[in-house]
């Protein structure tokens, strides 16, 4: 079965554009999650969704949305990049509260 | 705010030492505890979990941990690692009763295996 896939696998940005990262769940998996990384620290939780509908939100402004389509699949958009932004992006899909991540994309904020 | 700690942040140990990584979390209230493992160049992967019942869990590749209540503490364990086990542990709760599944993860300890 394939794992949770995310793409793009790099992305170059600069400061002040948009960015769509996006995310497949696990076959089944009705929730997905996003997580922001920074080098050095342990992921940040940015949002859940579950069945199209938001269920959590972390600290971040609201440069960051997401959504989920009705495939389970996710976006997640980044407006107005800032250099801070620049980190590894996970995405998550659930089941039975277990979380399985994807290998992230890579952002870098030039 | 809920929050979870690891001390160790670099851990070198030789082929064959016992390992203890450290996780305490803040929070009184019913948890689900994770250890997450980073290998280099992969994806985060699922160690061990505990929901509940017996305190000592036992994950892949010989990990255990043991959750203490009363220490608010989830410690991982290993009798005898090897030079595979080089890679990031991240501790991670998911504090229940906010009506969602936001895992809390620690800074992560960086494990170095010395062959």
């Amino acid at each position: 079965d394939a794992g949770v896939t995310q793409s793009p696998t790099h992305l170059i940005k600069t400061r002040g554009q948009h960015v769509t990262l996006r995310c497949s769940p696990i076959s089944g998996h009705k929730s997905v999650s996003w997580y922001q990384q920074v080098l050095g620290q342990g992921p940040q939780f940015i949002f859940q969704y579950y069945e199209k509908e938001e269920r959590g939100r972390g600290n971040f402004p609201d440069r960051f949305s997401a959504r989920q389509f009705p495939n389970y699949s996710s976006e997640l958009n980044v407006n107005a990049l800032l250099l801070g932004d620049s980190a590894l992006y996970l995405c998550a899909s659930s089941a039975a509260n277990i979380q399985y991540f994807g290998a992230g994309t890579r952002l870098s904020v030039l | 705010a809920q929050s979870v700690s690891q001390h160790n942040h670099h851990v070198i140990l030789s082929e064959a030492a016992s390992l203890e990584l450290g996780c305490n979390y803040s929070y009184g209230g019913t948890v689900n505890l994770f250890w997450y493992v980073q290998y280099p160049g992969q994806h985060l992967q699922l160690l061990l979990k505990y929901f509940s019942g017996d305190p000592l869990v036992k994950g892949i590749k010989g990990f255990e941990a043991e959750f203490i209540k009363s220490k608010f503490s989830f410690n991982l364990r290993k009798p005898s690692v090897q030079w595979s086990d080089t890679a990031e542990y991240f501790c991670a709760v998911l504090f229940e009763g906010f009506g969602n599944e936001k895992l809390t993860f620690g800074t992560g300890t960086r494990l170095t295996i010395i062959p």
